[in-house]
């Protein structure tokens, strides 16, 4: 079955370690997109990627990078620059078949910084 | 720019109750996406929708365009469907495409 797989679902870091969170979809999708979530609000934009090779801000990148070198896979980064990194990271990709829309989502890494 | 409210933002019933829980947008949109995220645990997505109505088993999603209000009703509710339920606007314009979440709705369902 075609879908998302984030990994791992829950992940443990030392304060001042960068981490990697894997994203992975066998959709062919285009577009994939890493959100944030904080206790008491909605989900936040980090970075999104439209097309291999290319990927753009989102409103809070600061202290997070992300790679795009193949379709499949838009691993993301969390610095030791990132303040508060201990959040749940989800990932998403967005498909425009004809007109129409589809989303899909991963199940999402709950990262704690200790 | 668009904002997506959801009400109410917690929600205790007794098991066996109907429960209504509503959705708000303030532009255009593509499509909307009901996601239930249980305590600790991953998102699972419910509901696309684009027009009408939407049934999967005890849950119901409804959305009217023009009103930009979405609604999920879930019919005799029970205390595994406590969780988190998030509405998302989905906000797609030329070759973008984004996704706005509302803060999410907390459901607890007493035995």
């Amino acid at each position: 079955d075609g879908g998302i797989t984030q990994s791992p679902k829950y992940l443990f870091r030392k304060e001042g370690q960068n981490v990697t969170l894997s994203c992975e979809q066998n959709l062919n999708h285009d577009a994939m997109y890493w959100y944030r979530q904080d206790p008491g609000q909605g989900l936040r934009l980090i970075y999104y990627s439209q097309i291999v090779n290319d990927f753009q801000k989102g409103d809070i990148a600061e202290g997070y990078s992300v790679s795009r070198e193949k379709k499949e896979s838009f691993p993301l980064t969390v610095t030791s620059a990132q303040k508060n990194p201990t959040a749940f990271y989800l990932c998403a990709s967005i498909y425009r078949p004809g007109g129409g829309t589809e989303a899909f989502f991963g199940q999402g890494t709950r990262l704690t910084v200790v | 720019k668009n904002e997506v409210e959801q009400s109410p933002q917690n929600l205790t019933a007794q098991e066996g109750e109907f429960i209504t829980i509503n959705c708000s947008y303030s532009v255009g949109i593509s499509a909307l996406h009901w996601l239930q995220q249980h305590p600790g645990g991953g998102i699972v997505s419910l509901f696309m929708l684009s027009s009408g109505k939407k049934k999967h088993g005890r849950l119901i999603a409804t959305i009217n365009i023009q009103e930009k209000h979405s609604s999920l009703h879930i019919t005799a509710s029970h205390p595994r469907d406590s969780a988190v339920y998030i509405c998302a606007v989905g906000f797609y314009g030329g070759s973008q495409g984004n996704l706005i979440f509302g803060k999410g709705t907390k459901l607890s369902v007493k035995p």
